[in-house]
């Protein structure tokens, strides 16, 4: 078994261009959670997914956030424009159910933006 | 809002000694899980704890909950280098809802 897998692992980028964060769960997973990590902050959850269905996206800090799940193995976080408050590590994670399971963590994407 | 916080934010031992990190938690529970995250990693998955129970161990691991006070703690047993890393409680609510993560507590294990 793989694990959860996210790309790119380090992305440094300038402020205002977009960024598109990838993530393969756990095949045989049905929910999907994308996690922000900060020193500030720790970590927060933006949004999360069952059966490829956003079923809560209240954690999303602002509409320059969206994320999708086009199918059961991929889903990606995008930033447009990003921000350099956007800085920080983007966690995908994945579990069979959305509560209370065992979660199984990517090993994060690291973004700055400058 | 964060439902864990987790008590000290960091911590300094001996390698040897024991280390314990408290959780406090605001709303019931099903479960409480414990992780841990080494520098630059994943979290990762160190034991779940269910809310009719109070007491688990797992190796040098030994977790206990208190649903009363809304508390639990681990206890890390003769702690190695190897241990240092941040150490998170995670908590569900009573309903079926995702984990939701303290701040972590930093453990560092000095050889």
């Amino acid at each position: 078994d793989a694990g959860v897998i996210q790309s790119p692992r380090h992305e440094v980028t300038e402020m205002g261009q977009e960024v598109t964060l990838r993530c393969k769960p756990i095949s045989g997973h049905n929910s999907l959670f994308w996690y922000r990590q900060t020193m500030m902050r720790g970590l927060e959850l933006l949004i999360y997914f069952n059966n490829n269905v956003p079923i809560d996206d209240s954690g999303m800090p602002e509409d320059r956030f969206s994320a999708k799940m086009p199918n059961a193995s991929f889903s990606t976080l995008k930033i447009q424009p990003s921000e350099p408050r956007d800085s920080a590590v983007y966690f995908c994670a994945s579990s069979l159910t959305q509560g209370g399971n065992t979660i199984y963590f990517g090993e994060g994407s690291w973004l700055t933006v400058v | 809002s964060q439902q864990g916080e987790e008590d000290p934010q960091a911590l300094s031992i001996q390698e040897g000694e024991n280390a314990t990190m408290n959780c406090s938690y605001k709303t019931s529970i099903n479960n409480l899980q414990w992780y841990r995250q080494n520098s630059g990693r994943g979290l990762v998955h160190l034991i779940l704890i269910r809310s009719n129970e109070r007491e688990k161990h797992s190796g040098r691991l030994r977790v206990t909950l208190d649903t009363s006070k809304k508390s639990s703690s681990l206890l890390i047993t003769a702690s190695r280098a190897a241990d240092t890393a941040s150490y998170f409680c995670a908590t569900d609510g009573s309903g079926n809802t995702p984990l939701v993560f303290g701040k972590g507590t930093r453990l560092s294990v000095i050889a």
